[in-house]
């Protein structure tokens, strides 16, 4: 079992829709919890940071962590066509990070 | 502000041959990381360098790869003797007192 699990898609959806992307990871002692968005040949940009469990809001994007089920996800409302990449979890305990495999979303005008 | 920088942006070399591939983190991020990607896959982690000096380099995939880091800030990584395994984007990463790691735009790597 890999530490964390992201389903690699690819996820279409018609612009306007609301997104849920999920992990679930293994490691109880990860603490911190984060989003990257990467468009096609670019780096990943980080989107999302949250510590421990709760949620956490950014325009569109919301992040929520359940840490006693070991489950991350970031929402996206009102999706628009720019939203269209891949999207990774991570997380970490401090001192080691552990990176989701991607979800590739497509939203189509 | 400027973010990391990353050099050449896309390299082509033949197989056999050694290559140089430059990392210029977010000026007074201490933290320096080296992954690759390849195709379709994960981030793989290669090396982590916090200041000068590298406590985990658990993930270099062989003694072909190595990696400095000068001045704690500029870092070069270095793959001797080219495979077309090796093909793939090389990115790095910098961050400062926190977790979240802040990417660099990666070199996209084909070896012939």
């Amino acid at each position: 079992q890999k530490e964390v699990e992201q389903d690699p898609g690819p996820l279409s959806v018609p612009e306007g829709a609301i997104v849920s992307l999920n992990c679930t990871y293994s490691n109880s002692a990860f603490q911190y919890f984060m989003w990257y968005r990467q468009y096609s040949r670019k780096g990943p940009e980080l989107l999302m940071y949250t510590y421990s469990s709760g949620n956490k809001e950014d325009g569109r994007f919301t992040a929520q962590v359940d840490k006693s089920s070991k489950y991350i996800s970031l929402f996206i409302r009102d999706s628009q066509p720019s939203d269209s990449a891949t999207y990774l979890c991570a997380m970490s305990d401090y001192n080691d990070m552990r990176f989701g495999a991607g979800t590739r979303l497509t939203v189509k005008p | 502000g400027a973010g990391v920088s990353q050099s050449p942006s896309n390299k082509v070399t033949e197989k056999g041959k050694d290559v140089e591939l430059r990392c210029d983190p977010i000026s007074g991020h201490t933290a320096l990381y080296w992954y690759r990607q390849s195709l379709g896959q994960g981030l793989e982690f290669l090396i982590y360098f916090q200041g000068n000096s590298a406590p985990d380099k658990s993930g270099l995939p062989s003694d072909r790869f190595s990696a400095e880091r000068t001045g704690g800030s500029v870092s070069t990584l270095t793959i001797q003797r080219t495979q077309q395994e090796d093909s793939a984007v090389y990115l790095c990463a910098s961050s400062s007192g926190s977790p979240a790691q802040y990417f660099g735009p990666g070199t996209r790597l084909l070896v012939l």
